[in-house]
């Protein structure tokens, strides 16, 4: 079974502190996608990455940056957190650049940034 | 750029009821649709997805949906609701990578 884990599932921050957030997968998958998760707005992609060391904006990527040094870890980085970054943070990876394989998702954090 | 609407924000049915959950898409040649459910606390697990040929595709947990081209849908349907599919669901169309419709929330009643 594929699995996605992510390093937090509750973080409370203050603002402007800074944060990481760290998505690791155990299948050796090329692709991989930070998502924010508010109600109300569903699933929106924040920046992905195709391979290692590159990264493409998604289609929220202000605020946010990301580092994929190794295949397996993708770490999506808030520089001077605010508090309408509070959210749900989903991390998901796929294999290969097929259009037919399935995204596998964390279990995703919870941000609350007071 | 694709798009995918899910009119339903929230819907409740009683358990053994059967359900139907609605999804409509904006592509101009052929779409891959998939539908994820997203349980409590929980991410997302895909449920099934369609890609081409038979329009009626099976998926996990009694799950199937309808891939209608001249409507432009892909319904997600279940004969018999259990009080364990309370969950929120997300409709999804391939644009490399996926876009996903707002969600639906599915509550179970007694």
């Amino acid at each position: 079974d594929v699995k996605v884990t992510q390093s937090s599932r509750y973080l409370v921050k203050r603002t402007g502190e800074k944060v990481f957030l760290e998505c690791v997968q155990d299948m050796d998958h090329e692709n991989m996608f930070w998502y924010r998760q508010d109600p109300g707005l569903g699933l929106r992609l924040i920046y992905f990455s195709y391979d290692v060391k590159m990264k493409e904006k998604g289609d929220i990527p202000e605020g946010y940056s990301v580092s994929r040094e190794k295949k397996e870890r993708f770490s999506l980085i808030l520089e001077s957190t605010s508090t309408n970054q509070t959210s749900m943070y989903l991390c998901a990876s796929q294999a290969g650049t097929g259009i037919r394989e399935t995204q596998y998702f964390g279990p995703g954090t919870r941000l609350l940034v007071l | 750029a694709q798009s995918v609407t899910q009119p339903d924000i929230h819907i409740t049915v009683s358990e053994g009821a059967s359900l139907e959950l609605r999804c409509n898409y904006s592509y101009g040649a052929t779409p891959y649709l998939f539908w994820y459910v997203q349980s409590p606390g929980q991410g997302l697990q895909l449920l099934l997805k369609y890609f081409s040929g038979d329009t009626l595709v099976q998926g996990i947990k009694g799950f199937e949906a309808e891939f209608k081209r001249s409507q432009s849908s892909f319904n997600l349907r279940k004969p018999s609701v259990h009080w364990s599919d309370a969950a929120e669901y997300f409709c999804a169309v391939l644009d490399t990578p996926l876009v996903f419709g707002k969600g639906t929330r599915l509550s179970v009643i007694a």
